[in-house]
């Protein structure tokens, strides 16, 4: 079992809607959690920490249930240039661990 | 977040050469590694680069085969060394915060082995 999986989708919207990502994790005593964004050809940049108590920053919102094990991506309002694949990443307190990324695409 | 730039941002090069990438950062950092993204993959640690001892390597790299220097807390160096057309890839260097675990990754090098 991998140690983090997502759904590569490809997720197609429609400007305007919302839409969630998930991701799983397998180790319970994992620590940290991250959710990344990398545009086409480009480096991963860090879109957001994941906390406890859940955190959101503007249209973007991100859970974690460590009772199931799973972290969320929220994205409301969505707009073109949200279009890129979002990357989950784990912390279990010594290794990092990358899923292999969500496809969105946000279509006019 | 920390500023890092890496050189080359491309190149192509012919089997059974080696290629050194660059990786500067624009402030001391203790925590900098490489990873490696191969198409429509997501990323792989080679290795954690230690100042002023040998690099720590993951399962599959060897230093033989990926050299790193790091010798001072804003520079490093990553050699893909004895290239085959397997080592096509995207490699990243990567800096950490030590309070948040957030990172910070470089552009890229995109290197294709013919």
């Amino acid at each position: 079992r991998k140690e983090v999986e997502q759904d590569p989708g490809p997720f197609n919207v429609p400007e305007g809607a919302t839409v969630a990502f998930n991701c799983t994790y397998s180790n319970s005593a994992s620590q940290s959690f991250f959710w990344y964004r990398q545009d086409c050809r480009k480096e991963p940049k860090l879109l957001m920490s994941v906390y406890s108590s859940g955190n959101e920053d503007g249209r973007f919102t991100a859970q974690l249930n460590r009772a199931s094990q799973y972290i969320s991506l929220l994205i409301r309002d969505s707009k073109l240039s949200d279009s890129a694949t979002y990357l989950c990443v784990v912390n279990d307190g010594n290794q990092f661990y990358f899923g292999t990324g969500t496809s969105l695409t946000v279509i006019p | 977040s920390a500023v890092i730039s890496q050189k080359p941002s491309r190149d192509i090069c012919q089997r059974g050469t080696s290629l050194t990438i660059q990786c500067q950062v624009d402030s001391q950092v203790t925590m900098m590694f490489w990873y490696r993204q191969q198409p429509g993959q997501s990323l792989t640690l080679i290795a954690t680069a230690n100042q002023g001892s040998e690099a720590t390597y993951e399962s599959g790299f060897v230093i033989d085969k990926f050299p790193i220097s790091r010798p001072n807390l804003t520079f490093s160096t990553l050699t893909v060394s004895n290239m085959s057309p397997e080592d096509s890839s995207i490699y990243l260097c990567s800096v950490r915060d030590r309070t948040s675990y957030e990172q910070y990754f470089g552009p890229g090098t995109r290197l294709t082995v013919t």
